[in-house]
């Protein structure tokens, strides 16, 4: 997982397993977050969002989860492909109109074939 | 075009020099902001612009550091006397609207020697 302060955490998977990647956010009055995914030389690309009414929410292979109580958020890949392979950064804001996102150091994803 | 376009994608420069970043962002989008992105960090708000209004600077971490926006369309970023621990991919956003998603370009990458 990452949290500020911290060296870039890496996670290494095999192409077709799941991946999870872990984000503890900081400020308890944020209510929207966001994973990015950031290859290598492009800006960072939006994946998925959530609120903080809801505890999961469901892309195209990605689940969000998050955990108001203990501040934590998390990315599933389900069937990670060699095309996940990247940094992903979440992001927290305290959402409406607010315009400042927060970022976490990232996570460096590496998907072996 | 269809996305944030950003030049030069990388620039090299000396120590005391002045350097200029520019940002073209998708056509239509009202605000703007701009980023750093140290080696191995998350992404560090620096200032943003919305429409016609007073720009938040908030995030500049030195008055070495200014932006315009014209038009309200092309920003340029500007570091006067660069400094070595200038040296990060500066990365720009637009969103449709203050709060909406925001798409990234793809960063241009400063080297101060």
């Amino acid at each position: 997982g990452e949290s500020v302060g911290l060296h870039l955490p890496t996670l290494s998977v095999q192409e077709g397993d799941n991946s999870i990647i872990n984000c503890a956010y900081s400020n308890s009055a944020s209510d929207y977050f966001i994973w990015y995914k950031q290859e290598s030389g492009k800006g960072p690309q939006f994946i998925i969002d959530i609120r903080s009414n809801m505890d999961k929410r469901q892309g195209q292979r990605v689940t969000v989860l998050l955990n108001k109580t203990v501040k934590h958020l998390s990315l599933q890949i389900a069937a990670t492909q060699p095309g996940d392979s990247a940094v992903y950064f979440c992001a927290e804001n305290s959402g409406g109109s607010n315009y400042k996102l927060t970022f976490g150091k990232g996570t460096l994803l590496t998907v072996n074939p | 075009g269809a996305g944030v376009s950003q030049s030069p994608s990388n620039k090299v420069t000396e120590k005391g020099k002045d350097v200029e970043l520019r940002c073209d962002p998708i056509s239509g989008h009202t605000a703007l902001y701009w980023y750093r992105q140290s080696l191995g960090q998350g992404l560090e708000f620096l200032i943003y612009f919305q429409g016609n209004s007073a720009p938040d600077k908030s995030g500049l971490p030195s008055d070495r550091f200014s932006a315009e926006r014209t038009g309200g369309s092309v920003s340029t970023l500007t570091i006067q006397r660069t400094q070595q621990e200038d040296s990060a991919v500066y990365l720009c956003a637009s969103s449709f609207t203050r709060g909406g998603e925001q798409f990234f370009g793809p960063g241009t990458r400063l080297t101060v020697l």
